[in-house]
């Protein structure tokens, strides 16, 4: 049973545009929160994080959003570009899991020129 | 940097062959591990290590050993390749530690294909 959740397998968005991503788990005892994004043929890179203290972090285009009642966290992208075209990865750490890694299943996010 | 290489980009193997997959990174981690990902189904933890001679089943295992001689070098073996373990396989690793999350930083992969 997956513990980590997204839901849609692919978004399509115009340049320019958001891209909001979306991921559901249902482990409440995750601490920290994270998004990856893969490129073809390269291993994924580490995008941005959120601890479980927090509902909010932002990075310059990238903002993921942690709704700890609803289990939920989203990924925005504001504004989209073609060169964030990539499989973007969910992923939590369970309380005292070290740096083990809950992943969900990818979005793949395609940006329209 | 920190580098993360894992040996070959692509394998194609037959069944019931002995498989090895190596990994190497350059930058005195602890934490090691192996992935697999699969359409759908994102990332799969097969095995880890903390440390020299230590190993740790994941949510994966069955079917895989590991081995970890060196402090930069853990490798993945199938014992007897099946073709259910087609897949990507990402090696990553990490510094130790239980309190703030420090990033994985994972290799390129190695699509393995077992015919």
């Amino acid at each position: 049973d997956q513990q980590v959740k997204q839901n849609s397998p692919s978004l399509s968005v115009q340049e320019g545009r958001i891209s909001i991503l979306n991921c559901d788990y249902t482990n409440s005892m995750f601490d920290y929160f994270l998004w990856y994004k893969k490129y073809p043929a390269e291993g994924p890179t580490f995008l941005i994080s959120i601890s479980s203290i927090k509902d909010k972090n932002e990075d310059g285009r990238f903002t993921v959003f942690l709704n700890k009642s609803a289990k939920h966290l989203s990924l925005h992208i504001v504004p989209s570009q073609p060169g964030d075209s990539a499989v973007y990865f969910c992923a939590a750490r369970g309380l005292n899991a070290g740096n083990m890694l809950t992943f969900g299943g990818g979005t793949r996010l395609m940006v329209k020129p | 940097d920190v580098k993360v290489t894992q040996s070959s980009r692509y394998l194609v193997k037959r069944t019931g062959e002995k498989v090895f997959l190596e990994c190497v990174q350059d930058m005195d981690h602890e934490n090691m591990f192996w992935y697999r990902q699969d359409p759908g189904l994102g990332l799969r933890l097969i095995y880890f290590s903390y440390d020299v001679k230590m190993k740790e089943k994941g949510d994966i295992p069955e079917g895989y050993s590991v081995s970890r001689e060196k402090k930069e070098r853990f490798s993945l073996i199938l014992e007897s390749a099946s073709t259910n373990q087609t897949s990507m396989y990402l090696c990553a690793s990490t510094v130790a530690g239980q309190g703030a999350w420090t990033p994985l930083h994972f290799g390129n992969g190695t699509r393995l294909t077992v015919t």
